[in-house]
């Protein structure tokens, strides 16, 4: 079964620091996301992604944020200087189109800032 | 915007049936989706509903009246495996993002 790959699957960095997180959404998708769950928290909406370009982005996703599909194959997470509370779980998603199938999401990437 | 209300947790019983509820507000409605999530693990898509009514797929159904706001997720013949965090969610009309509610812990008692 097609899957969402997600890397690295735990960062450690220091605040201040700039982190990348990496993501290959599943080949044939279209759409894609990235998510972020603070520990014990809910799951909250950064970012959608189609046709090249951000098509809707919440409050959280600030000056700090950015994303890329640099090649046709990866997504990117860039956050420019992390503060503590960028500390969380980040998952991106992808999917075909807008359907009913909901999203494929990959397995997260664990960002700690210290 | 959207404001989604499910119980923080629930318990049941190995064997048994467990219905989580779901209700929520929206400025436009596009679909709701159930989504499991095991502590730890990233969220799996469960089920869709975008018209009133049921949704059964195994021992997982899924049911939605959109004239109330309301959702549930009904499990049958429940497993230790079940125990997970299950998370409502929403689309807008209009939206590629769905928003999630806060979840429900389900823990499974043998």
């Amino acid at each position: 079964e097609p899957e969402v790959t997600q890397t690295p699957s735990h960062q450690v960095t220091q605040m201040g620091q700039e982190v990348i997180l990496r993501c290959v959404p599943i080949s044939n998708h279209l759409y894609f996301y990235w998510y972020r769950q603070i520990l014990g928290q809910k799951v909250e909406f950064l970012v959608s992604f189609y046709n090249n370009e951000i098509s809707e982005k919440s409050e959280i996703f600030d000056d700090q944020f950015s994303v890329e599909r640099p090649d046709g194959s990866n997504f990117t997470l860039k956050i420019r200087s992390t503060k503590l509370e960028d500390s969380a779980m980040y998952f991106c998603a992808s999917s075909v189109d807008r359907s009913n199938y909901g999203y494929t999401f990959g397995s997260g990437t664990r960002l700690t800032v210290v | 915007g959207q404001n989604i209300d499910q119980p923080t947790e629930m318990t049941a019983t190995e064997g048994a049936i467990v219905q989580i509820n779901c209700t929520y507000q929206t400025s436009g409605f596009n679909g709701l989706f159930w989504y499991q999530q095991h502590a730890g693990e990233a969220p799996t898509f469960l089920s869709y509903n975008v018209l009133d009514g049921l949704e059964e797929k195994g021992r997982f159904s899924s049911f939605l009246s959109r004239s109330k706001g309301y959702s549930y997720l009904l499990l049958k013949e429940l497993q230790m495996k079940d125990s997970a965090s299950y998370l409502c969610a929403v689309r807008d009309e209009g939206d590629d993002k769905i928003i999630f509610g806060k979840g429900t812990r389900l823990h499974i008692l043998p």
